[in-house]
């Protein structure tokens, strides 16, 4: 069975930083890509990073550009969100989603993360 | 920066059709899926490469995409079809999410 475990969320002060995990489990896990999607509590799915199965190819949305780096781990299956220089507008449910092609076959429970003074 | 507009809501009555659209430039070129989401709860693919259906996924659930326009059409809808409903574009940098509908049985 296919698992995605996001850890890591929690309150941070605007400035400071947070390092998201993703435990994969029940795939090969480095056979794949994997991407963050986040969403504002109430609001729309926002894609956040993406890497490629290799760990090449990182590439991430203009809103946090130069702030956070995507990353993973294939011997740990783990998949990493370094975020810096957290803002208010970065308050989101993060989810780590597996690609399979051109979609997500599976997404994790998410894990909130509060930008608050 | 590329844009997928999708009609805030949709209302839709027991056993009737609902038809969500989702509009970008030349979105045609691109595949497109569409997830599912109840409250609470993580999205679920139901359409992907603009036509496929997931394993699991009831076949009153279809896609289409030509143009600027991708379309998910539910059919027979009934009352667990009611959540939101989310476009994404792919191509080799492009992973955009349309702004969602929320789609109601009423």
């Amino acid at each position: 069975e296919v698992q995605l475990v996001e850890s890591g969320g929690g309150l941070v002060q605007p400035g400071g930083s947070l390092r998201l995990s993703c435990a994969a489990s029940g795939f090969i896990f480095s056979s794949y890509w994997m991407h963050w999607v986040r969403q504002v509590p109430g609001k729309g799915l926002v894609w956040v990073s993406r890497i490629k199965s290799d760990g090449s190819g990182a590439i991430h949305a203009d809103s946090v550009k130069g702030r956070f780096t995507i990353s993973r781990d294939n011997a740990k299956n783990t998949l990493y969100l370094q975020m810096n220089s957290l803002r208010a507008e970065d308050t989101a449910v993060y989810y780590c989603a597996k690609a399979d092609a051109s979609w997500y076959d599976y997404w994790g429970q998410g894990t909130l993360v509060t930008v608050s003074s | 920066s590329y844009e997928l507009t999708q009609p805030p809501s949709v209302s839709v009555s027991p056993g009737q059709t609902a038809s969500i659209t989702c509009s970008g430039d030349k979105l045609g070129d691109k595949y497109v899926c569409w997830y599912q989401q109840k409250p609470g709860q993580s999205p679920v693919v139901v359409i992907y490469q603009d036509t496929k259906r997931p394993s699991g996924i009831p076949e009153r659930f279809s896609g289409s995409n030509s143009g600027n326009t991708a379309t998910l059409t539910i059919s027979g809808t009934q009352a667990m079809d009611e959540a939101d409903y989310y476009c994404q574009a792919w191509d080799s940098s492009t992973y955009v999410f349309g702004t969602g509908t929320k789609v109601t049985v009423l």
